[in-house]
């Protein structure tokens, strides 16, 4: 099946700094979506990408969907604390049919 | 209120019994998934229905089932619960282009 691998698994950052993290797939993804997690929470949506060499900022982040379709990018500029949480990279499974698939996560920690 | 409240938020049970987490949304979504996640593995889906009359096994179904009483309600149970099921459970929603989806806040449950 569809795999989404993310990178890095975690990132220990000073409070201020830019954040960089992407995702890669085997396969080629019509929509990429970035989800956050906060600490006893659900995933959140954060961004959804739906055309190849789009770049898309939601306050201080921004995505881009890869032009080969395999690949995503979330950037977080000057990173504040509450930032901390888990990223999650997902694609529609199936073309969308099947709900989507997740990558494992990007912990983001953020040191004072 | 939540879009997606899960109940319970938490719970312990032994190792042979029966457990029922339960999901209802307020969103009108026709589709609705069960996720499980594990530190390290992100989140994976169980099972996955797109309206009452339709159940579908996700990645992991084995040991799972679920039951779709009405469009806002979608139960998930293991009836024989061992502890390598002990994780934290979504229950999520998506329209009918199931690119977007809204999870709940989670239900921890632990399997001694």
């Amino acid at each position: 099946g569809q795999q989404l691998n993310q990178s890095p698994q975690s990132m220990f950052i000073q409070e201020g700094e830019d954040v960089s993290m992407n995702c890669t797939s085997s396969s080629i993804f019509n929509t990429w979506l970035w989800y956050k997690q906060d600490p006893g929470e659900g995933p959140v949506l954060l961004i959804a990408l739906y055309k190849a060499g789009e770049l898309t900022s939601n306050g201080r982040l921004t995505a881009q969907f890869g032009i080969t379709r395999k690949d995503s990018f979330l950037n977080i500029s000057a990173s504040i604390p509450s930032d901390v949480g888990i990223y999650f990279c997902a694609g529609p499974t199936g073309g969308g049919a099947d709900g989507l698939t997740f990558g494992k996560g990007t912990h983001l920690i953020i040191q004072p | 209120d939540a879009d997606v409240t899960q109940t319970p938020r938490n719970r312990i049970t032994k190792t042979g019994k029966r457990i029922m987490l339960e999901c209802s949304q307020t969103k009108g979504h026709d589709r609705m998934y069960w996720y499980r996640q594990d530190p390290g593995l992100g989140l994976r889906l169980i099972y996955y229905s797109f309206d009452v009359k339709d159940i579908n096994k996700g990645e992991i179904s084995d040991g799972y089932s679920v039951s779709r009483q009405a469009q806002a309600k979608f139960s998930l149970s293991l009836e024989s619960a061992i502890p390598n099921q002990t994780a934290l459970y979504f229950c999520a929603t998506s329209d009918g282009s199931g690119n977007t989806i809204y999870f709940g806040e989670g239900s921890w449950l632990t399997v001694v």
